[in-house]
């Protein structure tokens, strides 16, 4: 168990660039959450998936964004068009039903819009 | 609408003392967990302690406990014999749905606004 990983760790960007991110949940667990943390605010939740469907997501979740989780295995969210606002930790998390102790989240990609 | 209400932005605690961070909760739900975690400033979140809403005791883990008490909708976070390096951001969760003992943790994370405890030498 090598926990979850989030890549790249940091990002700046310039306003209207796309940016990809990536998260390799823990090998055994079937869902994976993606969500978004603003300075001084708890994570907000974006989006999940149950292996490769994309089961729920956030009213936060605009059309600029998309996650896609392909073969049920890592996961990536992209935002188009970035805007300053966008400007946040993004966390990935993973859980599986034999997992007591909950959900795993790794350690986040902040993105700084300029 | 689920929420999660925790009032302190901030709080202090000296080495070796206890600490209580609060932590309110609102839900139609009667199956539901709460969770706390724990961000030191790498960011990543830090699984500390659960209790299902079903559990009659009040979940404890190491130097964590939770003080659950249902009727007031309250899981308040007890750290004994603060150390240094709990000094960090301390956020509650809740998760809408099965309780853990029956399925897993399957559904999304509803956080509160979180808490900073910096603990003094």
């Amino acid at each position: 168990d090598t926990g979850v990983s989030q890549n790249p760790r940091h990002k700046i960007t310039k306003r209207g660039q796309n940016v990809t991110f990536r998260c390799d949940p823990i090998s055994e667990h079937n869902r994976l959450y993606w969500y978004r943390q603003t300075l001084g605010q708890g994570p907000e939740f974006l989006t999940y998936f149950q292996n490769e469907a994309q089961l729920e997501k956030s009213r936060l979740l605009s059309d600029r964004f998309s996650a896609e989780r392909p073969k049920g295995s890592f996961s990536t969210l992209e935002i188009q068009r970035t805007e300053q606002g966008d400007s946040a930790m993004y966390l990935c998390a993973s859980s599986s039903r034999r997992n007591y102790y909950g959900y795993t989240f790794g350690s986040g990609t902040r993105l700084t819009v300029v | 609408a689920q929420k999660i209400t925790q009032t302190q932005p901030g709080m202090f605690v000296q080495e070796k003392e206890a600490v209580t961070l609060d932590c309110t909760y609102d839900t139609s739900d009667q199956s539901y967990g709460l969770f706390w975690y724990k961000q030191p400033s790498s960011g990543e979140m830090i699984f500390l302690i659960y209790q299902g809403s079903y559990d009659e005791q009040n979940a404890t883990e190491g130097r964590y406990s939770l003080n659950f008490q249902k009727a007031r909708k309250s899981a308040n976070l007890v750290i004994s014999a603060s150390q240094l390096g709990d000094s960090a951001m301390y956020f509650c969760a809740m998760r809408e749905g099965p309780a853990m003992n029956y399925g897993g943790s399957q559904g999304n994370l509803i956080f509160g606004k979180g808490t900073k405890l910096s603990v003094k030498p």
